[in-house]
């Protein structure tokens, strides 16, 4: 069973458009949890940490289920600028490797 | 405050040539951390690294790859006769340090090195 799990996609969806990405993952000792979007080519950025409480930051909200190990991404009001592959990321505490999905590839389309 | 600097940004070896890849960390972090993502494929760990040490390197290959974050300068991530199964961008990351138990850090990465083994 892989370690962070992910639909890879495509998603293709219209501008305006409310999308939803869902991610699982396999180690219990997780505690940090982040989705990371990925241009083609480009390096991973990180758009936001997901906290047991959720969290939202614009357009963007995130969620974390722990008893389930389950993490989504919501985008409401999706513009074209929102294309990218969005990654999946957990760790363990404190200082340690980021494991990452294959991730999520989304188009917005005009 | 410049982010995580990768140089060079590509790099073309021959087989059995040796590839060294350069990552200067964001100003005040003191953990690195490189990862290769392969065609096609999600990140993989390869070794985390503070000044002079290596604290995890679970997820590099046994031979041909080192890595070193000296006490002065960038780390280097060194492959040595490269193989065309090397070819893949390696990202270096940083954070900065530790303070306490239970926090998590953001990593933060820089634009890559893509190597093309001929």
């Amino acid at each position: 069973r892989k370690e962070v799990e992910q639909d890879p996609g495509p998603f293709n969806v219209p501008e305006g458009a409310t999308v939803a990405f869902n991610c699982t993952y396999s180690n219990s000792a997780s505690q940090s949890f982040f989705w990371y979007r990925q241009d083609c080519r480009k390096e991973p950025k990180l758009l936001m940490s997901v906290y047991s409480s959720g969290n939202e930051d614009g357009r963007f909200t995130a969620q974390l289920n722990r008893a389930s190990q389950y993490i989504s991404l919501l985008i409401r009001d999706s513009k074209l600028s929102d294309s990218a592959t969005y990654l999946c990321v957990v760790s363990t505490a404190g200082n340690t490797p980021l494991v990452f999905g294959k991730g999520t590839r989304l188009s917005v389309i005009a | 405050n410049a982010g995580v600097m990768q140089n060079p940004r590509h790099l073309v070896r021959r087989r059995g040539q040796e590839a060294r890849l350069r990552c200067s960390p964001m100003k005040g972090h003191s953990h690195v951390y490189w990862y290769r993502q392969l065609p096609e494929e999600g990140l993989k760990f390869m070794v985390y690294l503070q000044k002079e040490n290596i604290i995890d390197e679970s997820g590099m290959p046994k031979e041909r790859f080192s890595a070193e974050f000296p006490k002065e300068g960038p780390s280097i991530l060194r492959i040595q006769q490269v193989v065309r199964g090397d070819s893949a961008a390696y990202f270096c990351a940083s954070s900065p340090p530790s303070y306490g138990s239970g926090n998590s850090y953001e990593q933060y990465f820089g634009p890559g090195t893509r190597l093309t083994v001929t």
